[in-house]
């Protein structure tokens, strides 16, 4: 099976913290995203990497930056916290190909107070 | 400016009947189509597709209709039963780009 690990299930930071969301993937899938989940807005994407080193914005990358050292692992880190990043945090990976389906980890809820 | 949309936050159904969850999308572009199911704790899964050059696909309980014509999307599920219970996503893309998704609809199927 398909396992996608993030580091952590529940975040508590304070605003202006640096933070770090970490990505880990077993399947050797070249591309790896990190969406963030909030009610009645679905699943917004904010980064993406199609290749180690590579990265690209999604639609909302604005107080977020990403890092791919590995190939198996995908960072999100947030430079500075803000409130209005409290979210579910949703990373995943998929193999390059037509259709390629999305395999999800369990997600990291933040909350910044 | 939402390209999917999920209009209905919640449904609630009898075991053993029929579920209906319907997305509508604006973009005429997009030519594929897939419904991820989220239970509370865990993230989506993949459930079924469908390609812009069908307008059905089946798979056991769950069928997934494309109306291109009404840019509507429905998934059926018969019969629907408790473990069902769950927020569904539907989901689009056009050609390689990344997938946009609906708000979700929260599934409840009572015993």
């Amino acid at each position: 099976d398909v396992k996608v690990t993030q580091s952590s299930r529940y975040l508590v930071k304070r605003t202006g913290e640096k933070v770090f969301l970490e990505c880990v993937q077993d399947m050797d899938h070249e591309n790896m995203f990190w969406y963030r989940q909030d009610p009645g807005l679905g699943l917004r994407l904010i980064y993406f990497s199609y290749d180690v080193k590579m990265k690209e914005k999604g639609d909302i990358p604005e107080g977020y930056s990403v890092s791919r050292e590995k190939k198996e692992r995908f960072s999100l880190i947030l430079e500075s916290a803000s409130t209005n990043q409290t979210s579910m945090y949703l990373c995943a990976s998929s193999f390059t190909g037509t259709n390629e389906k999305l395999f999800f980890g369990s997600g990291t809820q933040l909350s910044v107070l | 400016d939402q390209q999917v949309k999920q209009n209905s936050p919640s449904l609630s159904v009898q075991e053993g009947r029929i579920s209906i969850l319907n997305c509508d999308y604006t973009n005429s572009m997009f030519d594929y189509f897939l419904w991820y199911k989220k239970y509370p704790a865990e993230g989506p899964t993949f459930l079924i597709s469908i390609s812009s050059i069908k307008d059905k696909n089946e798979d056991g309980r769950f069928t997934v209709f494309l109306n291109k014509s009404a840019k509507h999307l429905s998934l059926h599920i018969v019969p629907s039963q408790p473990g069902d219970s769950a927020v569904y996503f539907c989901a689009a893309r056009w050609g390689a780009r990344q997938l946009t998704f609906g708000s979700g609809t929260q599934l409840t199927v009572l015993p």
